[in-house]
This record gives structure tokens, C-alpha cells and sequence, in this order.
């Protein structure tokens, strides 16, 4: 059972274009979602994270937009660059669980053509 | 980038052995986790420590067991490796389980079951 479902499992856009990654969860339990970043031959990085008592959280190009009701959230990759090639992974927490216990999606490939 | 290593970083091993894979931090955090990465399913849980001698599984642990006898290492072991279980793995390691505390990654190990 998937309880984070991402979509698309790949993308490609132009440079200075928009890049959307769309993520849902089942379990109404998760109260926080993190975006990592994952370069190849490299471990994931965390790039921005939401909790759900806010709609939208603003880091200089990215983006998460969440909707509680809908139960998604999605990353936006604004003016998208080159160097934002990378695959993309959203996550939700328990945090009530007490065991830091990350539920993955199953990721992203992003390419951002020159 | 947080003081994680893992080793080694490729394996290729055969059917039915034994395989031990290490992470060691020198963060002290309390939390240690082993993921999986395959494609099409992004980032497994396979076990967690929440303190020396303290373990526990998460999602796809059948098959792998884990020891944490020193806060900063926490080894992975595949008693009778398969071919199911070629994958990339990471460790990563957070300083509390609760939301908006960043678990960061390992480089990661490659391991090839033949």
C-alpha cells in the first residue's frame, strides 16, 4: 500500500519554465512534508517542508503548495535552471509516532533542457 | 554536509552470503535509519535506531537485521542476500524524531546480488 503517491515520475522542462510535482497522502495522521532533493550518485537532501496548518510555503524558487482537504501538495520550481536536474521526492511524518519514520514517495525525475 | 559515512560503497556479492553495510556519523544524533532506494518505489524504510541498543523495522525488513552497539554506528546486515535485495542503500540520521527536524543522508552503498 502507497501511502504517497507522486506524480509524474518524470519531467521535462525549459529552461526558465515552471516545474510541477504533485504528491498525495492517505493517512490524515501525517502532519509534515518534507521535499528532498536528490542529485545522482548523491544521498537525498532536504530542499523545503510544509506543515499542514499553512496553504503555501515560499523558499526563493520552490514552492510547496498544500491542500489539506484534498489531502496533495505539490512543489513548483520556478524560472527552473539547468542545475535543478536532479529527482524529486516528497515525504510525509507522523510526528505524534515519535519515530522520525519518513514515508516516501516514489519520486521524480526532473530535466531542465538549456 | 553532515558527517556521515557509509561503507562500503559498492558490494557485489553472491547469492546466499552474508552482507554487513556501515554507517557511521559523527553528528551524535539520538536517530539512524536504513533506507532502500529502487526504482518506481523511491525511499524504503528498513529499520530504525532511536538510541544504542535501541531498533526497530519499518516497512521492508524481512530479510535484514540491525545492531547500533555505539551511538555513532549502526550496521546493516543481509544474513543470506538475494537477488531482491540489489538496491541502493542509505543511511541517514536525525536528531530527534519529531517533525521539522531534517534527517540527513548518507552517500549511499550500492550493492549487487548476483
Amino acid at each position: 500500500q502507497q501511502q504517497v503517491k507522486q506524480s509524474p515520475q518524470s519531467l521535462i522542462v525549459q529552461k526558465g519554465g515552471i516545474s510541477i510535482i504533485n504528491c498525495a497522502y492517505e493517512n490524515t495522521a501525517f502532519d509534515y512534508f518534507p521535499w528532498y532533493q536528490q542529485f545522482p550518485g548523491k544521498g537525498p537532501a532536504l530542499l523545503i517542508a510544509i506543515r499542514p496548518d499553512v496553504s503555501e510555503k515560499k523558499e526563493g524558487r520552490f514552492t510547496i503548495s498544500f491542500n489539506k482537504s484534498a489531502k496533495q501538495f505539490s512543489l513548483h520550481i520556478m524560472d527552473s535552471q539547468p542545475g535543478d536536474s536532479a529527482t524529486y521526492f516528497c515525504a510525509a511524518l507522523k510526528s505524534g509516532s515519535n519515530t522520525g519514520k519518513l514515508i516516501f514517495g516514489q519520486g521524480t525525475t526532473l530535466q531542465v533542457k538549456p | 554536509d553532515a558527517g556521515i559515512t557509509q561503507s562500503p560503497r559498492h558490494k557485489v556479492t553472491e547469492t546466499g552470503t552474508p552482507v554487513t553495510l556501515r554507517c557511521h556519523q559523527t553528528e551524535n544524533h539520538r536517530y539512524m535509519y536504513w533506507y532502500r532506494q529502487d526504482p518506481g518505489h523511491g525511499l524504503r524504510l528498513i529499520h530504525y535506531s532511536y538510541g544504542v541498543k535501541d531498533t526497530d523495522k519499518g516497512e521492508v525488513s524481512d530479510g535484514y537485521s540491525v545492531s547500533r552497539s555505539k551511538t555513532e554506528d549502526f550496521l546493516l546486515t543481509l544474513e543470506s542476500a538475494t537477488s531482491s535485495q540489489t538496491s541502493v542503500y542509505f543511511c541517514a540520521i536525525s536528531e530527534s524524531a519529531a517533525g521539522g527536524n531534517e534527517q540527513y543522508f548518507g552517500p549511499g552503498t550500492r550493492l549487487t546480488v548476483t
